[in-house]
C-alpha cells in the first residue's frame, strides 16, 4: 500500500526536451507538494496545490509547470530541460484540516539532464 | 519568513550512545516543528512533530524531541543509537496558518558500531 507513489524512478534525458513526472496519493490528503533536493541535498519547495488550486508557487522557471487533475494526483511537467535540472524531485502531500500537519513523501525521481 | 538552522554537517556517535541531532528556528508567531529521516535513495519519513501542548514529543523508532521555545530549539535525541540509525535528519519548520515548510540542510549521522 504506496503512500505517495512517483513515475518514474529514474529519468534520464538530453539538454532541451521536455519531460513529465507524475504523483499520486491514496492518503485522502487535500495538499500536494513538488521539491527539489539538490546535489547538497538541500531540499526546496516548489509547488503546493490544495484541492486543486495553487497555494505556492515559489521562484522556479517558467518552464516547471505543475499540474494536479484531482486532489489526489500532481504531475510536473518541465520544458526545455537544462544541465541545472539534474536533481531528485520530490512529491508530498498533507491534510492541514484535520490537524496532522506532516507531510508524507514520495520516493523520489532522480533526474539527470545529460 | 520561517528558517531552519542544524549547525552541525555530520554528528557521528557509537553505537548504543545516546545521540542528539541539534536544530534551531526562526518563525512569527507558534512554530508547527517536524523532524524528517532519510536513508540513501530513499524518500523522506516523518519521525515526530510538535504543535502544541507537551514540550517533550515522542515519534517513531525511539527517537524523542524537546521544544524550548525560549531558544527557539527543537533538538532530536534518541537514548541508545544503534547502526541503522545512520541517515540524514531533516528538521523543519511552519508557522501558525501557512502551510510553507522550510527545511534545514540536513544532518548527517553516522553510528560506528
Amino acid at each position: 500500500d504506496t503512500a505517495v507513489s512517483q513515475t518514474p524512478k529514474y529519468l534520464v534525458t538530453q539538454m532541451g526536451n521536455d519531460k513529465s513526472i507524475k504523483c499520486e496519493q491514496n492518503l485522502g490528503h487535500d495538499t500536494m507538494y513538488w521539491y527539489k533536493q539538490d546535489s547538497k541535498k538541500f531540499l526546496k519547495i516548489m509547488f503546493s496545490y490544495n484541492n486543486k488550486e495553487l497555494i505556492i508557487n515559489e521562484t522556479v522557471p517558467n518552464r516547471f509547470s505543475p499540474k494536479s487533475p484531482d486532489k489526489a494526483h500532481l504531475n510536473l511537467h518541465i520544458n526545455s530541460l537544462e544541465l541545472g535540472d539534474s536533481a531528485v524531485y520530490f512529491c508530498a502531500s498533507s491534510q492541514d484540516g484535520t490537524g496532522t500537519y506532516e507531510q508524507y513523501f514520495g520516493p523520489g525521481t532522480r533526474l539527470t539532464v545529460t | 519568513a520561517q528558517s531552519v538552522a542544524q549547525p552541525e554537517d555530520q554528528v557521528n556517535v557509537a553505537e548504543g550512545n545516546p545521540l542528539t541531532v541539534k536544530c534551531t528556528y526562526s518563525v512569527s508567531g507558534n512554530p508547527y516543528l517536524f523532524w524528517y529521516v532519510q536513508y540513501p535513495n530513499r524518500g523522506l519519513q516523518f519521525l515526530l512533530k510538535y504543535i502544541t501542548g507537551d514540550n517533550l514529543v515522542k515519534g517513531s523508532y525511539g527517537f524523542e524531541a524537546e521544544f524550548n521555545k525560549s531558544q527557539t530549539s527543537f533538538h532530536l535525541k534518541k537514548p541508545s543509537a544503534l547502526v541503522s540509525d545512520s541517515a540524514l535528519y531533516f528538521c523543519a519548520v511552519r508557522q501558525y496558518g501557512n502551510n510553507r515548510l522550510a527545511f534545514g540542510k540536513g544532518n548527517q549521522v553516522v553510528v560506528i558500531p
